[in-house]
């Protein structure tokens, strides 16, 4: 079957260090992935989106990376700041034509001052 | 300040009970998700729709879910009857379309006792 992967355990890191987040997935062949944060009581909100050509993408603090041999997207917070701490969700759209939009369960960071 | 707009933003209501949540999206946008999000499945897509037609509803139990979009402006999701299991947060989202992200709502949170 077809599944989205993240770890369910928190995260929890001091302020300042590299934050990683992991999101594997299975059975699927996208075209892009979407990182997406949800603080408590909010929807998502979205961060970043890779494509399956590129490697790595930057966004000030954020980094993303995707290895389709792998299957697996990382998803880097540098000089973490406590105002990071939410879930992190990782999502596919495995058509590639923005029909659907499938998420992982998401990752909880804490970042502790 | 574009958003999508979800009423009510809290439901609760006996089983049995027919309960319609509403949702407004941004102005413009021509793709509409519906998503559920509990603890223990995490968001799960129910339904969407692009220029007002419903592509797949291939989440949603059929016998007593139901989504509509009775104009741009408008989407509805509606439970009859509503059972305890519904119990959850319900997203919408909106999106351009294409490889954009999707822009989701505040949700309503639905209890059913």
């Amino acid at each position: 079957s077809q599944k989205i992967e993240q770890n369910s355990e928190a995260l929890n890191i001091q302020e300042g260090k590299t934050a990683t987040l992991t999101c594997n997935y299975t059975n699927y062949s996208p075209a892009y992935l979407q990182w997406y944060r949800q603080d408590p009581g909010r929807g998502p909100v979205f961060l970043l989106l890779i494509r399956e050509n590129e490697k790595e993408k930057r966004k000030e603090r954020l980094k993303v990376t995707f290895d389709t041999t792998l299957k697996q997207s990382l998803f880097h917070i540098t000089a973490s700041q406590p105002a990071d701490s939410a879930t992190y969700l990782c999502a596919l759209d495995p058509a590639g034509n923005f029909n659907k939009f499938y998420f992982g369960s998401g990752t909880k960071l804490n970042v502790k001052p | 300040d574009a958003r999508v707009t979800q009423t009510p933003r809290d439901k609760v209501t006996e089983m049995g009970q027919e309960v319609t949540m509403r949702c407004q999206p941004i102005l413009g946008h021509n793709t509409v998700f519906w998503y559920r999000q509990t603890m223990m499945q995490g968001l799960e897509l129910l339904a969407y729709f692009r220029n007002r037609a419903p592509l797949d509803d291939s989440g949603m139990p059929k016998d007593r879910f139901s989504a509509e979009m009775p104009d741009a402006t408008l989407a509805t999701l509606k439970i009859q009857p509503s059972e305890p299991r519904d119990s959850a947060v319900y997203f919408c989202a909106s999106a351009l379309g294409g490889e954009t992200e999707a822009f989701f709502g505040q949700g309503t949170r639905l209890t059913v006792v």
